[in-house]
């Protein structure tokens, strides 16, 4: 199966709400809620910031927000800070039992 | 606390192998299932391999199927990755990963910090 399409890059100032997303078909996004966004720090193992679509676990910013819609699963960030520059990507489990991620965005704060 | 270490990556030649191990503590370990997401130099993510908490039933992704084995073993709190025939396309960071939960298999919450496999003659 093929990897979820993310853009390659998002930006904007402190402050601001920027949103990603992250597309896949029936198979995957749309079929299950099942979808994880992850923030991966340079040199650092991915952290889990959304689970199940829509849920955040202890400790990550209730400024980070996941939503979806048909085959398209969205993070947004809100007020923006300088330390939420990172690589995102998103996850989701797939029929015939496997997870696809997409292929990352880099998030820069201006 | 969680707490995933990898251990066993370095440097092999193509169609080599090499075992892969992750030790586990800070949970339950024969009650979750376990996964290894590997990333190549400057790319994205990209799942390997699951298996469920009682180790009957493992899952691959295509790329790897017939070439590597996932297996735990409880009694040691390891998770394990045989890998063999390995490929130059096979160089990545290797994670571990584990479920916030015990009911879903592929859904990686809590990573460890990885272990570098570079497949090079």
């Amino acid at each position: 199966q093929s990897a979820l399409t993310q853009p390659p890059s998002a930006s904007g100032s402190p402050g601001q709400s920027v949103t990603i997303s992250c597309t896949g078909t029936s198979s995957d996004v749309g079929g299950y809620n099942y979808v994880f966004w992850f923030q991966q720090n340079p040199g650092k193992a991915p952290k889990l910031m959304i689970y199940e679509v829509s849920k955040r676990p202890s400790g990550v910013p209730d400024r980070f927000s996941g939503s979806k819609s048909g085959n398209t699963a969205s993070l947004t960030v809100s007020g923006l800070q300088a330390e939420d520059e990172a690589d995102y990507y998103c996850s989701s489990y797939a029929s015939s039992n496997n997870l696809l991620f997409g292929g990352g965005t880099k998030l820069t704060v201006l | 606390e969680v707490q995933l270490v990898e251990s066993g990556g370095g440097l092999v030649q193509p169609g080599g192998s090499l075992r892969l191990s992750c030790a586990a503590s800070g949970f339950t370990f024969s009650s979750y299932a376990m996964s290894w997401v590997r990333q190549a130099p400057g790319k994205g993510l990209e799942w390997v391999s699951s298996i469920s908490g009682s180790g009957g039933s493992t899952y691959y992704a295509d790329s790897v199927k017939g070439r590597f084995t996932i297996s735990r073993d409880s009694s040691k709190n390891t998770l394990y990755l045989q890998m063999t025939s390995l490929r130059v396309e096979d160089t990545a960071v290797y994670y571990c990963a584990t479920p916030r939960d015990t009911v879903t298999t592929f859904s990686p919450a809590y990573w460890g910090q990885g272990t570098l496999v570079t497949v090079s003659s």
